[in-house]
């Protein structure tokens, strides 16, 4: 299907546990991004791609990593999972620079 | 700090009324402003957008204003429906850097049959 899907959809995990959050878009979008959702806090960046094997930090980077070896893929690795880092956690790509985003349907990490 | 503000975290609106969901921002340097509508364990949508060099865009029922002086934007419907029920944020894109929006903390809106 073409789009762009996040899986697992929800994921419980222990304090300590590394755990990954997959993003997968079908456009060949250069811009991939991974936020999370927090009441509050609205959307905040975590980290950015704007091209395969380039990422960056946004906002909140700390205890998070990304690596994108393909265009499609972007995934998410908490190396070890705090109570504060449960979210929801939006994936989104985008064609270009001036373009808007298109969101994935979200994950929902809770971390015990 | 936040650069965008959504200072109102809920909003109740009669159908067929107009809503107003406002917005704030801090850093001059952004050039593009964008609505998002989302809806429960859904990703946000894009709605809307407004480049720095309008004050107005519209789109069916769905007006935003931009006001530069004030830094400050509004998203208008008119008229509301219950299907516009949805949590909408506010984003803004800086002119230089990725192409990275900063969002807002978003208002929930609901409209009353």
């Amino acid at each position: 299907d073409a789009g762009i899907t996040q899986s697992p959809r929800y994921k419980i995990t222990e304090t300590g546990r590394q755990v990954t959050l997959m993003c997968h878009q079908t456009w060949s979008h250069s811009y991939m991004f991974w936020y999370r959702q927090d009441l509050g806090h609205g959307l905040r960046l975590i980290y950015y791609s704007a091209a395969a094997d380039i990422t960056d930090k946004g906002e909140v980077p700390d205890g998070y990593v990304v690596s994108r070896s393909k265009t499609e893929n972007f995934p998410l690795t908490l190396e070890s999972a705090t109570r504060s880092q449960t979210s929801v956690y939006f994936c989104a790509s985008s064609e270009s620079r001036v373009g808007g985003y298109t969101f994935g349907s979200g994950t929902r990490l809770t971390v015990v | 700090d936040q650069q965008v503000k959504q200072n109102s975290p809920s909003l109740s609106v009669q159908e067929g009324r107009i809503s107003i969901l406002n917005c704030d921002y801090t850093n001059s340097m952004f050039d593009y402003f964008l609505w998002y509508k989302k809806y429960p364990a859904e990703g946000p949508t894009f709605l809307i957008s407004i480049s720095s060099i309008k004050d107005k865009n519209e789109d069916g029922r769905f007006t935003v204003f931009l006001n530069k002086s004030a830094k400050h934007l509004s998203l208008h419907i008119v008229p509301s429906q219950p299907g516009d029920s949805a949590v909408y944020f506010c984003a803004a894109r800086a002119q230089t850097g990725a192409n990275n929006l900063f969002f807002g903390t978003g208002t929930r809106l609901t409209v009353i049959p």
